[in-house]
């Protein structure tokens, strides 16, 4: 079926540091999600974007926080700087009519800030 | 707000048993409640939903039931087998956002042959 690509599944950044996690979403799809997962915790909705614009977003989704998909190539989710709290398991998601219970998940990536 | 409980953190069995996670639901309106299942190394992917209370949700065998009366949407399956082996997590969609989902804590079922 259809994939979300999220490489690398692991990165180890330092405090304060930027970093930019890469979504590769469905190729047809329109609405593109970021949902974070602290260790043993659920999983919480961050943002969804549409149309090159920010539709909603949580209380999580910090103002060190950005998403952009510039050209229509990868989805991003930009943390500069970068926390201790940041520390968690980042999911993206596609879907193509926007539904949240349409979404197709990537397998997160595992961001670990020291 | 609006949440999603799911008490048992870890269920263990053997092959054939009977599989039982409880999930309750907290909110103001009739969402639409979901279960996802999350395979070792792979992202969540959709099990079952229902939009409608009093309705029950069937795929691959698993069966959940959206009981408005209890704030229940409970997942069974009669019979598990070893790839059954996964993470569940019941959600539901956010009411007031309409486009986020809400999920729970998730439950770690682990089948043995």
């Amino acid at each position: 079926g259809p994939k979300v690509l999220q490489i690398p599944s692991h990165q180890i950044i330092d405090m304060g540091q930027m970093v930019t996690l890469n979504c590769d979403p469905v190729s047809n799809h329109l609405y593109f999600y970021w949902y974070k997962q602290i260790l043993g915790q659920q999983m919480e909705f961050l943002v969804n974007f549409y149309n090159g614009k920010v539709m909603e977003k949580s209380k999580l989704f910090k103002d060190q926080f950005s998403v952009e998909r510039p050209d229509g190539s990868y989805f991003t989710l930009k943390i500069q700087p970068t926390a201790l709290e940041d520390s968690a398991v980042y999911f993206c998601a596609s879907s193509l009519f926007g539904g949240a219970e349409t979404l197709y998940f990537g397998s997160g990536t595992r961001l670990t800030v020291l | 707000g609006d949440s999603v409980t799911q008490k048992q953190g870890q269920v263990t069995l053997s092959e054939d048993d009977f599989l039982f996670i409880n999930c309750t639901y907290s909110t103001t309106t009739y969402p639409t409640l979901l279960w996802y299942v999350q395979y070792l190394g792979q992202g969540p992917q959709l099990l079952l939903k229902v939009t409608t209370a009093n309705n029950k949700g069937i795929s691959r065998g698993f069966e959940a039931t959206y009981d408005k009366g209890t704030t229940s949407f409970h997942l069974q399956k009669a019979s598990v087998q070893e790839s059954d082996s996964a993470v569940y997590f019941c959600a539901l969609v956010d009411p007031q956002g309409g486009r986020a989902l809400i999920f729970g804590t998730g439950t770690t079922v682990s089948v043995s042959p």
